[in-house]
């Protein structure tokens, strides 16, 4: 496709599942990374991929959160034991490059509600 | 902490008016200031976007204007259509060193523009 791919659109999850987000950027683009967004506020960074090196993961909130992206495309966000306060929705963005004055292209982003 | 400031929180204005959102920035080691403009169910999308070394960039109806001494920027949307009705992030990305492009996302300001 050409833009960011991200699924399922919607999840409900009951507290204490486990769960596992898709991301898949735009061909070809080196940089990913995973924004938590909460009701009525900014995306915040979770994480950032340089190919399939995570290369930065100071913005996960606990160690139930969990993410990949063995061979530099697609990417998994695993969340354990969901919480009620994991409840947002999750957008992954690509970039063409590491750190140069390029856009990030966001997904549609994948809406976790934890029941 | 909250690095990057946003208001309002909130703002309506007429068809044909200017709509004004406001930002402030702590940390002076960002080098690219975008604004995104996300609609319900959607991902955030690039809107326009300024590096520091510029006091204003305009694109159609939509102009930034930065105060680098000042730690501050601001988007004006001239002649504001209903269709501009959407949420606004502004937005700051970290420069270099450990900071992978990385975006550092203002609370959101929901513009609703009466016809």
């Amino acid at each position: 496709g050409a833009g960011v791919s991200q699924s399922p659109r919607y999840k409900v999850a009951k507290r204490g599942q486990d769960v596992a987000l898709r991301c898949d950027p735009i061909s070809g683009h080196v940089s990913l990374f995973w924004y938590q967004q909460a009701l009525g506020q900014g995306p915040e960074f979770l994480t950032y991929f340089q190919n399939e090196a995570q290369l930065d993961k100071s913005g996960l909130p606990s160690d139930r959160f969990f993410a990949e992206r063995p061979e530099g495309s697609v990417s998994t966000l695993k969340i354990q034991r969901t919480q009620q306060e994991d409840s947002a929705v999750y957008l992954c963005a690509s970039t063409p490059v590491e750190g140069a004055n390029t856009e990030a292209f966001f997904g549609q982003g994948t809406r976790l509600t934890v029941v | 902490q909250q690095q990057v400031k946003q208001s309002p929180q909130s703002l309506i204005v007429q068809k044909g008016g200017i709509s004004i959102i406001n930002c402030a920035y702590e940390n002076t080691a960002f080098d690219y200031f975008p604004w995104y403009q996300q609609f319900p169910g959607k991902g955030p999308a690039l809107l326009i976007a300024i590096r520091p070394d510029v006091s204003e960039k305009k694109e159609g109806r939509f102009t930034i204007s930065f105060n680098k001494s000042a730690k501050q920027f601001s988007l004006h949307i001239m002649d504001s259509q209903p269709g501009d009705s959407a949420t606004y992030f502004c937005a700051a990305r970290g420069a270099g060193g450990t900071s992978y492009g990385k975006l550092t996302f203002g609370q959101g300001t929901i513009l609703t523009v009466h016809p």
